[in-house]
């Protein structure tokens, strides 16, 4: 079945410092791919999204690749701050109609001042 | 718009009461609604698929007993966690989509239930 995979955290990293968290994925079709965010206490906010191969996500200044080559959709900022601190979850969608979706377990960013 | 509620944010409970939880996309008719339950530190569990006018579809290992999933609207879905144990504490999120857009999910704010 599809799943995800995304690197394990906790990640911690000071005020203005460069960004990456690792997510691969799994499917059998052409999956859209989607980044969310969960803050402290709250639900899921959706990040950034791309639908197809070579689409970049952007949003907040995060951005993320649709690598189909590399089964691949790495999130990315150039400078972190403190809000942004959270927990960051990649997910796909694989099947056209109301399919839900599938997660990776979640990293974990703390950023200090 | 797409903004989807969740009531109540928080619940106590004692164990064996039952508890109801609402789910509803407040902007926009949701065909389609999903249960999520996530443990602490963990990430989201798809529990059940829940349909405008039909019986949910959960997921393996989910008992349809004891958490009872009902969606009358287009834009209400209630989960009944029945004869709750503390065993079910956890945070339960739901999601909708829009009808007609297929791959977009918009997510509640979550409920937390403790069963003391």
């Amino acid at each position: 079945g599809d799943s995800v995979t995304q690197m394990e955290g906790p990640v911690t990293l000071s005020e203005e410092a460069f960004l990456t968290i690792n997510c691969t994925y799994t499917a059998t079709g052409y999956p859209s791919l989607f980044w969310y965010v969960q803050y402290p206490g709250e639900g899921l906010q959706l990040l950034l999204k791309a639908t197809k191969a070579d689409d970049k996500g952007s949003n907040k200044g995060f951005e993320a690749t649709y690598r189909k080559e590399t089964t691949s959709f790495h999130l990315e900022k150039g400078s972190v701050q403190v809000s942004d601190s959270a927990v960051y979850f990649c997910a796909l969608s694989d099947l056209p109609g109301n399919t839900p979706l599938v997660f990776g377990k979640g990293t974990r960013l703390s950023v200090i001042a | 718009g797409a903004v989807v509620s969740q009531h109540p944010s928080r619940v106590i409970c004692k164990s064996g009461t039952s508890v109801k939880i609402e789910c509803r996309s407040l902007d926009f008719q949701a065909t389609t609604m999903f249960w999520y339950r996530q443990f602490p530190k963990q990430s989201l569990m798809l529990m059940a698929t829940s349909n405008e006018g039909s019986k949910a579809t959960y997921e393996q290992g989910v008992e349809k007993d004891k958490f009872l999933i009902n969606h009358a609207s287009l834009t209400l879905s209630t989960l009944t966690v029945t004869s709750a144990h503390p065993e079910d504490s956890s945070f339960y999120i739901c999601s909708a989509t829009r009808t007609g857009i297929s791959y977009e999910q918009y997510f509640g704010p979550g409920t937390r239930l403790t069963v003391t």
